[in-house]
């Protein structure tokens, strides 16, 4: 597709389940971002991926939290034995690589809720 | 420590008419500012992007200003719709790659009542 895809648009998952979310970015977008965004709030960063570099993990929350991207494909964002404060909006947003100027594009994003 | 803060947290204002969202950054060295528009339950879509040579850039009804001198910039919006309802979220980049290029401020959230 032209844009980036998120899969599911909604996960609804009781507390101490794993989750695994599916981020699919623009192709030729080198650089992946995943985001958390909790109601009413600002954007959370979580990882980064910038080609086959060592992703930038420094903002996961928890050893619960743990994402993979095989090149500069697909990229799943799991979170294991999920509590309630994970219920959140999770965007993956891609870009092009060295471009100072570059624009983020977000997916509709993995609305996440834990019972 | 790079920051980025917006103003006000929210706001609501009539069907036509106008209205100025604002975003302040220490963020250094600075490379440029976007501003994305993000709709309830969707993904943020960029607006505008303001380079540090630009003061002024338009889109439409939406017109972005930039202050590199005082960190500053604003988001206007003209003659206000229904459809203009949304979060505004000031991105500013560094002149870096990787994550930390990025500030992401908290958001604005308008609301246009007919």
């Amino acid at each position: 597709g032209a844009g980036v895809s998120q899969s599911p648009s909604n996960k609804v998952t009781e507390k101490g389940k794993d989750v695994e979310l599916r981020c699919d970015p623009i192709s030729g977008h080198t650089a992946l971002y995943w985001y958390r965004q909790r109601l009413g709030q600002g954007l959370e960063f979580l990882i980064y991926f910038q080609g086959n570099s060592a992703p930038d993990k420094s903002g996961l929350p928890s050893d619960r939290f743990s994402a993979e991207r095989t090149g500069e494909s697909v990229s799943t964002l799991t979170i294991q034995r999920t509590q309630q404060e994970d219920s959140a909006v999770y965007l993956c947003a891609s870009r092009t690589a060295g471009a100072r100027t570059g624009e983020l594009f977000f997916g509709e994003g993995s609305r996440l809720t834990v019972l | 420590k790079n920051q980025v803060e917006q103003s006000p947290q929210s706001l609501i204002i009539l069907e036509g008419k106008n209205c100025t969202l604002q975003c302040n950054y220490t963020v250094s060295p600075f490379s440029n500012l976007r501003w994305y528009k993000q709709d309830t339950g969707r993904g943020p879509v960029s607006l505008t992007i303001m380079t540090f040579s630009e003061n002024t850039k338009s889109n439409g009804r939406y017109t972005a200003t930039l202050d590199a001198d005082t960190k500053q910039s604003s988001l206007h919006i003209t003659a206000s719709q229904l459809s203009d309802s949304a979060s505004y979220i000031c991105v500013v980049s560094l002149l870096d790659t990787g994550r930390r290029a990025l500030t992401f401020g908290s958001g604005t959230r308008l609301q246009v009542q007919p």
